[in-house]
């Protein structure tokens, strides 16, 4: 099983909701990541999860709040969101020196 | 800093002709490199990694990668291109510590 998983495909939020990304892989790999990813544009790293500790975090703003409940999960929460926020979120995991990392489908997030 | 430069951010071919895609790396010991190929309204997929070893470098789909460190290079081709090869493609480099530097990407367009 070479699956990510994210929930849910699409979702549209106000400025002012909480809502929540979610991604999963039972691949047993130990380093997972959230990117953003503008149209026409290469993915940016948000966050990164290792042994499920924040293992980077490049500058994103609070309104982003990731969390790893275990090896198998990670969570995004969103939080009084911009419309420049609205991209496509895209999930990933890794496992080795390589770092070869196997990507999700993604959310389509739009903020209105 | 590290950077990957993908050369053209559109390529056009024929059904049937070479697929040539351009990408340069700058100088990192060890260089893993990487093409990645995103379909339309999905996440990343790993076309072929170049990591130690042989220099060609085979992967999904019939296409193939050549490192060639004296030029810092690492071209993505296929002889034959064939309508289903439409899509987004970036070249990384990983750069350690779980940072991946993707170029800017190339979309492929292909003409029946």
């Amino acid at each position: 099983d070479t699956e990510v998983t994210q929930t849910p495909k699409h979702l549209v939020m106000g400025m002012t909701n909480k809502k929540s990304l979610k991604c999963e892989q039972h691949m047993g790999h130990r380093a997972m990541y959230w990117y953003k990813q503008k149209a026409k544009k290469p993915p940016e790293l948000m966050f990164v999860y290792s042994y499920e500790k924040l293992s980077i975090n490049e500058s994103v703003p609070s309104r982003f709040s990731p969390e790893c409940p275990n090896s198998s999960l990670l969570n995004l929460h969103l939080h009084a969101l911009q419309p420049e926020d609205s991209a496509l979120y895209l999930c990933a995991s890794s496992q080795g020196a390589e770092n070869i990392q196997y990507f999700g489908a993604g959310t389509r997030l739009s903020v209105l | 800093a590290q950077s990957v430069t993908q050369l053209g951010s559109h390529v056009s071919v024929s059904e049937g002709a070479l697929v040539l895609l351009r990408c340069n790396y700058s100088s990192s010991v060890p260089p893993y490199l990487f093409w990645y190929v995103q379909y339309p309204n999905q996440g990343l997929q790993l076309l072929l990694k170049y990591t130690t070893g042989a220099t060609l470098v085979k992967g999904i789909n019939g296409f193939e990668a050549e490192f060639k460190k004296s030029e810092t290079s690492f071209h993505l081709t296929k002889p034959s291109a064939h309508m289903s090869d439409a899509a987004e493609y970036f070249c990384a480099q990983d750069t350690g510590g779980f940072k991946t530097i993707f170029g800017a990407g190339t979309r492929l367009f292909v003409k029946a």
